[in-house]
């Protein structure tokens, strides 16, 4: 069964480095998502992208974060300057055009010492 | 005001028992998604079923089936024959519909269930 895969998954990073996530969306999908978790907390959605731009964002997604799809397959989250408040868990989904449900990877694991 | 309202932390079932996760939540929007989504402890979501707000039946998959009560605004989750493997963290969510552009799900906190043997 297709599913959507997260690198790496566990990212430990120093205040202020960069640091980006990558995710493989299901092949025939057409919608990626970016959720985060902090530990212990409710899933919080980060950013939407459709046709290559993004489609929608949280206002937890500010001039931080930047998201890409460098080529047909990889989905990227980019953290510039990462802060000790980025620690989480954050989740690659996607789901297919004309359906709703989102499926998600298994996450990557972020902790900013 | 919180759009997903997951009344219950915890919860306690005995193996082969039905359970009932609770989950209301709160939109003007007349078209919706209601989903529930499976977090065991290695912290994957795993995606368990989905009712759309003018779906005229509750929705099943397997063991899992959501009440659907639109009038109360409740999608509760029923899990029957509980198994040992169920426990876990469940989480409901829902999507608003009336901006085509938005796809955000939207969470609530979660219900922690563990299944007794």
């Amino acid at each position: 069964e297709p599913e959507v895969t997260q690198t790496p998954s566990h990212q430990v990073t120093q205040m202020g480095q960069e640091v980006i996530l990558r995710c493989v969306p299901i092949s025939n999908h057409l919608y990626f998502y970016w959720y985060r978790q902090i530990l212990g907390q409710k899933v919080e959605f980060l950013v939407s992208f459709y046709n290559n731009e993004i489609s929608e964002k949280s206002e937890i997604f500010d001039d931080q974060f930047s998201v890409e799809r460098p080529d047909g397959s990889n989905f990227t989250l980019k953290i510039r300057s990462t802060k000790l408040e980025d620690s989480a868990m954050y989740f690659c989904a996607s789901s297919a055009l004309g359906f709703y449900e989102q499926y998600f990877g298994p996450g990557t694991r972020l902790t900013v010492t | 005001a919180q759009k997903i309202t997951q009344t219950q932390p915890g919860m306690f079932v005995q193996e082969k028992e039905a359970v009932t996760l609770d989950c209301t939540y709160d939109t003007s929007d007349p078209s919706y998604g209601l989903f529930w989504y499976k977090q065991p402890s290695s912290g994957e979501m795993i995606f368990l079923i989905y009712q759309g707000s003018y779906d005229q039946q509750n929705a099943t998959e397997g063991r899992y089936s959501l009440n659907f009560q639109k009038a109360r605004k409740s999608a509760n989750l029923v899990i029957s024959a509980s198994q040992l493997g169920d426990s876990a963290m469940y989480f409901c969510a829902m999507r608003e519909f009336m901006d085509t552009g938005r796809r955000a799900l939207t969470f609530g906190s979660g219900t922690r269930l563990q299944v007794q043997p």
